[in-house]
Order: structure tokens, then C-alpha cells, then sequence
């Protein structure tokens, strides 16, 4: 079975500086998909970002980045210039490419912007 | 607009009354989910459903019911024999895998208070 890890429950960042979250997950698969999405104080999930597997370039949406390390099985997020409605929690997910319904999620990171 | 939607966004019930959330979806996607979150925990997987009238099992599917007799709609049963029914009840779905966009998306969620 997929796992997907944080291993940061919490982190904290300075308005307008730089946070990176780490994510890393198992998987014997070639073609899948990778998620982060975002969760504020409103408990609705909110898609930040995604990457394809089969993609090297790493996708960027804004101040929103990725590190993806596909030989190391690792997806952290780079926030740029954090912002204080950037403090959510933040999930990491993965879905198997061709034939996957089935999503896999991260414990979460809570993530605090400091003023 | 297309989304999910999930009502009540609040809902009080006694112990031992079975309890009926409600998730509707006008994405047209075929794929639909229930999750459960716990305070400062992920999601965790109750059921799935890949198309109409047909469902898996996901991780903690004890004590929990689902139905899929409309693409729209995916209800889930709260059981009495659900023996810690108090959470937070996400819905999502998401397109077959070979279809793009591939992400869930979410609904806003169902806080439930057994007493």
C-alpha cells in the first residue's frame, strides 16, 4: 500500500519570508500524481498545487513551488513571501497515474504565519 | 457554479440514533469519497464509490453505510454501532483516472456531535 509522511507536524514562518514543508511517500509505481492542498481555519480543502510523476520540471502556481524528487520519493512545497493567509494545515497527497481512484494523504502540517 | 455540496454543515444527534450526511456533486465526475478527520489528525478513508451503484471499503468503514444509486449523489449512514461517531465528515470526488483535471475536490464538510 502507498504511504505518504510529514514529518513536520508543525512549522512556523515569518511574514513574507520563505517556508519549505516536506512530504516523502512510498510507492513501486512509474506513473502517478502528487498533490498538496491546503486546509484554513474553514475546514474547506483547497487544491494548492500538483505534479505529475512523469513530468521533471516542477510545477509552480504562484508563490507556491515544489521540490520533486522522484528518485528520492520526495514532494516538499516552497511558499515564497508567506503571507498571513497562508496558515492553514497542508496535506500531501498521491494518486496512482492510470488506473487509481484511491487517494493517499499525509498526516498534515500546521503551518503558523507570524506577523 | 459546479461543486460539492454537504449538508448540514452542523449536525447534533443522540447516541444510539443512526444519522444519514448528505453529499451531492454536479462536476459530472464519477469518483466519490467519504473521509473522516479527527482534531489534529488526516483524512482517513470510510468509502469510495468508482461508479453507480457500486462502493469500496476504505480503512475505517465500521460502523458506516454508503450508497451510490445517482453519479450525484454519495449519502453516508452514521450507524449506532459506530462506536466514536464525533468528527469532522469530508465529501470529495474526482474525475476517472484518464481524466483531466485528476485532483478531488471537496465539499465543506459535515461537523458531527454525538452525545
Amino acid at each position: 500500500a502507498q504511504t505518504v509522511t510529514q514529518s513536520q507536524p508543525e512549522m512556523s514562518v515569518q511574514e513574507a519570508e520563505t517556508v519549505t514543508l516536506s512530504c516523502t511517500y512510498d510507492t513501486s509505481e512509474s506513473d502517478y500524481y502528487l498533490f498538496w492542498y491546503k486546509q484554513p481555519p474553514s475546514r474547506q480543502m483547497i487544491l494548492v498545487i500538483r505534479q505529475e510523476a512523469y513530468k521533471q520540471q516542477n510545477a509552480t502556481e504562484n508563490r507556491f513551488s515544489v521540490n520533486f524528487q522522484k528518485a528520492a520519493k520526495s514532494f516538499s512545497l516552497k511558499i515564497s513571501d508567506s503571507q498571513l493567509g497562508d496558515a492553514a494545515m497542508y496535506f500531501c497527497a498521491y494518486r496512482r497515474g492510470s488506473t487509481g481512484n484511491q487517494f493517499y494523504f499525509g498526516t498534515g502540517t500546521s503551518l503558523t504565519v507570524i506577523p | 457554479d459546479g461543486g460539492i455540496t454537504q449538508s448540514p454543515k452542523y449536525l447534533f444527534r443522540k447516541e444510539g440514533q443512526n444519522v444519514t450526511l448528505s453529499c451531492e456533486q454536479n462536476l459530472n465526475h464519477d469518483a466519490m469519497y467519504w473521509y473522516r478527520q479527527d482534531p489534529g489528525q488526516g483524512l482517513r478513508l470510510i468509502y469510495y464509490s468508482q461508479i453507480v451503484n457500486d462502493f469500496q471499503k476504505g480503512d475505517i468503514a465500521e460502523g458506516y453505510s454508503v450508497s451510490r444509486e445517482k453519479k450525484e449523489s454519495f449519502p453516508l449512514t452514521v450507524t449506532s454501532a459506530q462506536k466514536n461517531p464525533t468528527a469532522f465528515y469530508l465529501c470529495a470526488s474526482s474525475p476517472q483516472p484518464q481524466g483531466t483535471p485528476y485532483e478531488q475536490y471537496f465539499g465543506p464538510g459535515t461537523r458531527l456531535t454525538v452525545t
